[in-house]
């Protein structure tokens, strides 16, 4: 079955430190891995997507994720961090095959606070 | 402008009384799908639609119904609401068949149940 781990529940970081977040997924086949970031009392939006070719993809917001297959694991970076980055983020797998073709599984998130 | 509406944002209800919180998007997209959140539990699938007229359940659809009679709406109905469905509800679309990609979310419904 297809699942999404996020091992950090909250994790805290000063302004102009690197940030990385952990997502691990359990899928059958290659699947497509997003990074979603929600503000408080927004709604969701696309930070990156991988599906295909090179393992190392770029996002908004200075963001990027690094796809390893061997680790099952899709982290999101980023080299120093603004206050405005403060918020929730979600790592999502979709499915890319079978029968759940279209659906998309998100972790538990990980909430992010920046300290200035 | 392409996107999702729900509506209402905001709603307050008694247990037991029905209520449709409405979803419409305007990109002629096959796929939608409703899940909630709640907090430490990330984002888990209520139902979902491949198209119209076809629906499916995801993870916790107890509680629920939905309906696909038209390919631009899909309203959740929660035909007797208990406190244990108060969440925050998302609406999404997308092109069918991509994996997850182009979901296209709406801006959430936040529902208590009292």
């Amino acid at each position: 079955a297809q699942s999404v781990t996020q091992p950090d529940i909250h994790i805290t970081v000063s302004e102009g430190a690197s940030l990385e977040l952990r997502c691990n997924y359990s899928y059958g086949a290659t699947p497509y891995l997003f990074w979603y970031v929600q503000s408080p009392g927004q709604g969701l939006q696309l930070l990156l997507k991988y599906f295909s070719g090179d393992t190392l993809v770029q996002g908004i917001k200075g963001f990027e994720a690094e796809f390893k297959r061997s680790q099952s694991s899709f982290n999101l970076r980023k080299p120093s961090v603004h206050w405005s980055d403060a918020a929730e983020y979600f790592c999502a797998v979709g499915a890319s095959r079978g029968s759940t073709l279209g659906r998309l599984y998100f972790g538990r998130g990980t909430q992010l606070t920046v300290w200035p | 402008e392409a996107q999702v509406t729900q509506n209402p944002r905001y709603l307050i209800t008694v247990t037991g009384k029905k209520l449709t919180v409405t979803c419409s998007q305007n990109m002629n997209h096959e796929y939608m799908s409703w899940y909630r959140q709640d907090p430490g539990l990330g984002l888990r699938q209520i139902y979902y639609s491949m198209n119209v007229e076809v629906t499916d359940k995801g993870d916790v659809p107890e509680g629920y119904k939905v309906s696909r009679k038209e390919k631009r709406n899909f309203p959740l109905i929660l035909e007797s609401p208990s406190p244990n469905q108060t969440s925050l509800y998302f609406c999404a679309s997308s092109l069918w068949g991509r994996g997850g990609d182009g979901y296209t979310f709406g801006s959430g419904t936040r529902l208590t149940v009292v």
